[in-house]
């Protein structure tokens, strides 16, 4: 919402297939993140970045990979590694001066086939 | 480290009504809370937030949370419930005192106000 761009909306999967997930803004916000929404367990966080060129683990990294080589994107690779990545992911930015509250794209609803 | 309890997983409500979404949040440090709203197949929006200063926080489409420091608690609040209020919400924590920039999300409570 409101400058954040994720696409697929939605995006099917073979088993054993990597996919990409994009997530562009253009709120000029240093960081960025991405998250795994599944029913009941709320949100978790996979990666963040606070800055172009690094990147952090988050609680369920496993089977994800990220990388930020512009601020404006932040592009999720889900993995064959990743056992059960049926989910909906959400990407958020926040400009990380002040105390600012995220901002949220509309998500991508991911269905391994 | 941070976390954020939502001990509700459904609250229901009838429209006309008050509503309240309860949150209880651990934090080392000082907190600053968030509330979100979600819509189905939808991206979260925020609603409001708690950083310092008047313990009645105000937001968008009416709502409202107070933050309680002794009883760990920002709960969300409502006076008079619409259907259209109907949806997910998340109470978020993050440690203001210096330490993690990551906000943490609870589980998520479903409201439902019947009409």
């Amino acid at each position: 919402d409101g400058g954040i761009t994720q696409s697929p909306k939605y995006l099917f999967r073979k088993e054993g297939q990597n996919v990409t997930l994009s997530c562009e803004q253009n709120l000029n916000h240093d960081a960025m993140y991405w998250y795994r929404q599944d029913p009941g367990q709320g949100l978790r966080l996979i990666y963040y970045s606070q800055i172009v060129n690094d990147f952090q683990k988050g609680d369920i990294a496993e089977g994800y990979s990220v990388s930020r080589e512009k601020k404006e994107s932040f592009p999720l690779t889900v993995t064959s590694a990743q056992k059960n990545p049926t989910a909906f992911y959400l990407c958020a930015t926040r400009r990380e001066l002040g105390n600012t509250e995220a901002f949220f794209g509309q998500g991508t609803r991911l269905t391994v086939v | 480290a941070q976390s954020v309890a939502q001990p509700e997983d459904q609250v229901n409500v009838a429209e006309g009504n008050p509503l309240t979404v309860k949150c209880t949040y651990s934090v080392s440090g000082n907190p600053y809370l968030f509330w979100y709203v979600q819509y189905p197949n939808r991206g979260l929006q925020f609603l409001l937030k708690y950083i310092t200063g008047d313990n009645l926080v105000k937001g968008s489409y009416g709502f409202e949370a107070e933050f309680n420091k002794s009883q760990t608690s920002f709960h969300l609040k409502k006076p008079s419930a619409l259907v259209s209020d109907s949806a997910l919400y998340f109470c978020a924590v993050r440690d203001g005192s210096g330490g993690s920039y990551i906000p943490t999300f609870g589980r998520g409570t479903s409201l439902i106000v019947h009409p």
